[in-house]
């Protein structure tokens, strides 16, 4: 079974700039999680879909970040304008129900991003 | 008061040693508990669920005590390969289960 995949692996941008990133859950599984990793801490939910409709995004910074999740699969995040502080691990994980609480999330490899 | 908290360590331990985590939680509403390890460089992986009666997989021991609000997490005869940074994850009911990881707590094993 194929994993959670994403791309780009490693992005580097200045200030101000703009960046996204993709993310393709597993096959079949309908809730899709978009995770902030600062070096030395836990993950943050940025935003989680059910399907392709929003169930939590109450952490993510609107002004600047958004996300979206056409035909329930693939989904972009996009960080428009970046800043310094953005510099972090990007997780996306996907499982297979968000209903029940017991589901296992598996996290694809990440995008680390620097904003210089 | 953050929702979930972990001592971040690093907790720096001999092979063979036991060693355990605390985490413990502020939203007496979290439903679902798990342990998951993340090595370095790398993405979190599932470890174990936590459930109300305990349970156990060969080394690892979880176990959730609702009235303190705390979960733990107990390695016995710990081996180099456990070295890794472990997370708590809570997640709140309300109808969309909401995961909130904690920071983790940094275990070394040293020969």
């Amino acid at each position: 079974e194929a994993g959670v995949a994403q791309s780009p692996r490693y992005k580097i941008i200045e200030k101000r700039q703009s960046v996204a990133f993709w993310c393709n859950p597993i096959s079949g599984h309908a809730t899709l999680y978009w995770y902030q990793q600062i070096l030395g801490q836990g993950p943050k939910l940025l935003i989680q879909f059910q399907n392709n409709g929003v169930v939590d995004d109450s952490q993510l910074p609107k002004d600047r970040f958004s996300a979206e999740r056409l035909k329930g699969v693939d989904s972009t995040l996009k960080i428009q304008p970046a800043k310094l502080e953005d510099s972090a691990v990007y997780l996306c994980a996907s499982s297979s129900s968000g209903v029940a609480g017991d589901y296992e999330q598996y996290f694809g490899p990440g995008t680390r991003l620097t904003v210089t | 008061r953050k929702e979930v908290e972990q001592d971040p360590g690093p907790f720096n331990v001999p092979e063979g040693a036991t060693v355990a985590f605390n985490c413990t939680y502020s939203n007496s509403a979290s439903q679902s508990f798990f342990w998951y390890r993340q090595d370095c460089r790398k993405e979190p992986k599932l470890l174990m669920s936590v459930y109300s009666s305990g349970n156990e997989d060969g080394r690892f021991t979880a176990q959730l005590n609702r009235a303190s609000q705390y979960i733990s997490l107990l390695i016995r005869d710990s081996k180099l390969s456990d070295s890794a940074t472990y997370l708590c994850v809570v997640r709140i009911t309300g109808g969309s289960y909401i995961p909130t990881f904690g920071r983790g707590t940094s275990l070394i094993v040293h020969p």
